[in-house]
């Protein structure tokens, strides 16, 4: 596609439900990222994938988030168990490689009531 | 760890006027440093991409400067216009095992009125 595209654009959940959010890169880009941003921050790093693999998740704040990238295009951020706290903008974002310019999606808004 | 600053947080001024956002950065390995611009409820736009070997780059109205020995870089926005009304973040590649990662700053909120 001609650009990053995620979806749901807004989620609304109960605290303690399971979510899924979807990321559909920049076509041949292999390095993709999900970022997390509050209301007047900055976006934090959670994760970022080179191909299949996860390269670096050393962004993700527990081991109820999760990230997977089966085919090296699509990825899932998955967060279990869900709480008010996790209530935020996911961003995904990609780039041809690593180090090379990044460019974002919209994000998907993330509230947990 | 890499933190990021910006300064100032928020800048009004009217139309017309030459400004200047800052950002500083405390590792100075970086692998590059990226602009972003970011419209309210919308996601990032990259504005420019400085790489670690560069002093500068220049897109229309904008140009960045990078001073990475002493971590710091700066966005130059000229004749300033009513759409450029945004929040500017500046984001610094991490080198080293992890050059994919960003490490952001808060963000100028940019304001230019009429």
């Amino acid at each position: 596609g001609a650009g990053v595209s995620q979806t749901p654009s807004n989620k609304v959940t109960e605290k303690g439900k399971y979510v899924e959010l979807r990321c559909d890169p920049i076509s041949g880009h292999t390095a993709l990222y999900w970022y997390r941003q509050s209301l007047g921050q900055g976006p934090e790093f959670l994760i970022y994938f080179q191909g299949t693999g996860a390269a670096d998740d050393s962004g993700l704040p527990n081991d109820r988030f999760f990230a997977v990238r089966p085919e090296g295009s699509v990825s899932t951020l998955k967060i279990q168990r869900t709480e008010r706290g996790d209530s935020a903008v996911y961003l995904c974002a990609s780039s041809l490689s690593p180090g090379n310019t990044i460019y974002f999606g919209e994000g998907s808004w993330l509230t947990v009531v | 760890k890499q933190e990021v600053t910006q300064i100032p947080a928020a800048l009004s001024v009217p139309e017309g006027e030459n400004l200047v956002l800052n950002c500083s950065f405390t590792d100075s390995a970086i692998y590059n440093l990226q602009w972003f611009r970011q419209d309210p409820g919308k996601g990032l736009t990259s504005l420019l991409l400085i790489q670690s070997s560069q002093r500068e780059q220049t897109s229309g109205r904008l140009n960045a400067s990078l001073d990475k020995s002493s971590g710091r870089s700066t966005l130059y926005i000229a004749a300033s216009q009513p759409g450029d009304s945004a929040t500017y973040l500046c984001a610094v590649h991490a080198g080293g095992t992890s050059y994919g990662k960003l490490t952001f700053g808060q963000g100028t909120i940019l304001t230019v009125h009429p």
